[in-house]
């Protein structure tokens, strides 16, 4: 069974521009969530899908947005890139058993 | 501000050894407690998990145990091994059929020394 599929593994973007990252699901899996990870802020949850509607957000600007399409895949978009957006972005997926998330391991953002 | 707080930062242990991991949290809403471990280059990997209705949870060398009415709970990896030497996560979340929004602890560097 294929895990978290993150693309791309890394990025290099220059402050003020947007990127897109995307995540392809575990199959069968229809939760799609979204964390940012930095060496001093530790993980944070920024949002989760379900059924291409967003469930939950977290405390992130409203430069920091995603979308899920009807195959559960989810992308997530970040605007007007500043130097702190540099981190690593993990998607992790979930089905409705109450077994946890299997996480991605991730895309790579350099803001320079 | 719902917090996770996570002891200690780092962690060496002799191979053989016992590592301990705590944990403390705030929200009494949280009814899901799972633990991650991190390699270099990779993503959190699902280690184990716990409900606060019970108050110890066992898989092969990791045991959760869980203390309710302290709001605290703890990772012990038994017979610790160098390939144990990663980074560990606690997390807590409430969990509503399978949707998450995990807080998590700041991790604990664990390395083990042959």
């Amino acid at each position: 069974k294929a895990g978290v599929t993150q693309t791309p593994r890394y990025l290099i973007k220059t402050r003020g521009q947007q990127v897109t990252l995307s995540c392809s699901p575990i199959s069968g899996h229809r939760s799609v969530s979204w964390y940012q990870q930095t060496p001093g802020q530790g993980l944070q949850f920024l949002f989760e899908y379900f059924s291409e509607t967003q469930r939950n957000k977290g405390n992130f600007p409203g430069r920091f947005s995603g979308r899920q399409f009807s195959n559960s895949r989810s992308e997530m978009n970040v605007s007007t890139l500043e130097l702190g957006d540099s981190a690593l972005y993990l998607c992790a997926s979930s089905s409705l058993q109450g077994k946890g998330y299997t996480f991605g391991s991730g895309t790579r953002l350099t803001v320079v | 501000q719902q917090q996770v707080k996570q002891s200690p930062q780092s962690l060496i242990v002799q191979k053989g050894g016992i590592s301990i991991i705590n944990c403390a949290y705030e929200n009494t809403a949280f009814d899901y407690f799972p633990w991650y471990q991190q390699f270099p280059g990779k993503g959190p990997a699902l280690l184990i998990a716990i409900r606060p209705d019970v108050s110890e949870k066992k898989e092969g060398r990791f045991t959760i145990s869980f203390n309710k009415s302290a709001k605290q709970f703890s990772l012990h990896i038994m017979d610790s091994q160098p390939g144990d030497s990663a980074t560990y996560f606690c997390a807590a979340s409430k969990d509503r059929a399978g949707s998450y929004q995990l807080t998590f602890g700041k991790g604990t560097k664990l390395s083990v020394i042959p």
